[in-house]
C-alpha cells in the first residue's frame, strides 16, 4: 500500500518570506500523480498544485512550485512571497493510476504567516 | 458553474442514532469519492462510485456505514447506530473518469456524537 509522510507538523514564515514543506512517499508504482492541497479554517480542501509522475519538469503555479524527486520519492512544495491568505493546512497527497484513483494523504502541515 | 455542495454542514447526534449526510457533486463529475477526517489528520478513503456503481470500500467502512448514488447524481452516507467514534469531517470529492483529472472538494460535513 502507499503511504505519504509530511514530517513537520508545524511550520511558520514570515510575510514575503520563502518556505519550503516537506513531502515524502512509498510507492512500488512507477507512475501516479501527486498533489498538493490546502485546507483553511474554513476547511474546504483547495487545489494548490499537482505534479504528473512521468514528467521530470516540476509544476509551478505563480507563487507556488514544487521539488519533485522521484528517485528519492520526494515531493516538497515551495510557497515563496508568503501572504496571510497562505495561512491553512497543507497536505500532500498521492494518486495511483489504477483502480479507483483515491487520494492517499499525508498527515498534513500547519503553516503560520508571521505579519 | 458550482462546486460539490454537501449537506448539512454540521450534525449534532446521540450515540446509537442514525444519521444520513449528501453530496452534490461538479455536474458532469461521474467519479464520486467519500473520505473521512479526523481532527489533526489527513483525509482517509471510505468509498467511491463511477457513475451509479460503488466500485471500492475501505475497510474503514464497517457493517453501520452505507453509501448510495442511486442515479450517478448525488450521493447519500448514511451511518446506522452512531458511536462516538464516528465523530469526524465527512468529505465529498468528485471527478470525471480521465485519468488524470483532479478530485475537487466539498466544504464537508462534521459530525459529533455524542
Amino acid at each position: 500500500a502507499q503511504t505519504v509522510t509530511q514530517s513537520q507538523p508545524e511550520m511558520s514564515v514570515q510575510e514575503a518570506e520563502t518556505v519550503t514543506l516537506s513531502c515524502t512517499y512509498d510507492t512500488s508504482e512507477s507512475d501516479y500523480y501527486l498533489f498538493w492541497y490546502k485546507q483553511p479554517p474554513s476547511r474546504q480542501m483547495i487545489l494548490v498544485i499537482r505534479q504528473e509522475a512521468y514528467k521530470q519538469q516540476n509544476a509551478t503555479e505563480n507563487r507556488f512550485s514544487v521539488n519533485f524527486q522521484k528517485a528519492a520519492k520526494s515531493f516538497s512544495l515551495k510557497i515563496s512571497d508568503s501572504q496571510l491568505g497562505d495561512a491553512a493546512m497543507y497536505f500532500c497527497a498521492y494518486e495511483g493510476i489504477q483502480g479507483a484513483q483515491k487520494l492517499v494523504f499525508g498527515q498534513g502541515t500547519r503553516l503560520t504567516i508571521n505579519p | 458553474d458550482t462546486g460539490v455542495s454537501q449537506d448539512p454542514r454540521h450534525k449534532i447526534t446521540k450515540r446509537g442514532q442514525n444519521v444520513t449526510f449528501r453530496c452534490d457533486p461538479i455536474s458532469e463529475h461521474n467519479r464520486l469519492y467519500w473520505y473521512r477526517q479526523t481532527l489533526g489528520q489527513g483525509p482517509e478513503f471510505l468509498t467511491y462510485f463511477q457513475n451509479e456503481a460503488q466500485l471500492e470500500k475501505s475497510r474503514l467502512l464497517s457493517d453501520r456505514f452505507s453509501a448510495e448514488r442511486p442515479k450517478g447524481s448525488f450521493s447519500t452516507l448514511e451511518i446506522q447506530r452512531t458511536e462516538q467514534g464516528d465523530s469526524a469531517m465527512y468529505l465529498c470529492a468528485s471527478s470525471l473518469a480521465e485519468s488524470t483529472d483532479t478530485q475537487y472538494f466539498g466544504p464537508g460535513t462534521r459530525l459529533t456524537v455524542l
